[in-house]
């Protein structure tokens, strides 16, 4: 059974752009979670996607967003980069989701940095 | 706002050792998650416990959830160094529908 899936690995971006991040999940997984991670601020919960539909939220700006597609690859977009925003992504699939005993499966990260 | 500790945030420890890792919550929740990271690496999920009382173990990792004290403790029996590792625990806010993450305890385990 294949992995989960993130591309692209490493992306580097100026101030001011946009940036979309992709993640394929396990076969038959309908949640993907996002989370970013910080030297500084650790790990922090982006948001959480089940059946195409947004489920949880973490405290991020707007310029964060995200979406799931019917086959159940997600994408996020960053709008307007600024510094901060450099980090790893990471993103995770499962069956049922965050909230029920159900494991997560984590992509190796999107490594980004933002110039 | 939920705030979650956990102590300590770097432990040494020799083989063959046991040692306990705590993570504390400040609001009410009932699901709590472990992670383990090991470096450069991505997150693996160890264990999700639900419910006050909730016991989980694998291998040398044994976890437990105590809702009422807002505590869940993740403990290493027979230390090996595999075991070397940065753990992660995550609290899912009742109410907030957020998970939030301890700043992870980074355990070296010396031979």
């Amino acid at each position: 059974k294949a992995g989960v899936t993130q591309t692209p690995r490493y992306l580097i971006k100026t101030r001011g752009q946009q940036v979309t991040l992709s993640c394929s999940p396990i076969s038959g997984h309908r949640s993907v979670s996002w989370y970013q991670q910080t030297p500084g601020q650790g790990l922090q919960f982006l948001f959480e996607y089940f059946s195409e539909t947004q489920r949880n939220k973490g405290n991020f700006p707007g310029r964060f967003s995200g979406r799931q597609f019917s086959n159940s690859r997600s994408e996020m977009n960053v709008s307007t980069l600024e510094l901060g925003d450099s980090a790893l992504y990471l993103c995770a699939s499962s069956l049922l989701g965050l909230g029920v005993t159900d494991t997560q499966y984590f992509g190796p990260g999107t490594r980004l940095t933002v110039l | 706002e939920l705030k979650v500790e956990q102590n300590p945030l770097f432990l040494s420890m020799q083989e063959g050792k046991n040692y306990t890792i705590y993570c504390n919550y400040s609001t009410t929740s009932d699901r709590l998650y472990w992670y383990r990271q090991d470096p450069g690496k991505s997150l693996e999920s160890l264990f999700v416990l639900l419910s006050n009382g909730a016991v989980k173990q694998e291998g040398r990792l044994m976890a437990s959830l105590d809702t009422k004290a807002r505590l869940s403790t993740l403990h290493i029996t027979a230390a090996v160094h595999d075991l070397s590792a940065t753990y992660f625990c995550a609290v899912f806010g009742a109410g907030s529908y957020q998970l939030t993450f301890g700043k992870g305890t980074k355990l070296s385990v010396i031979p």
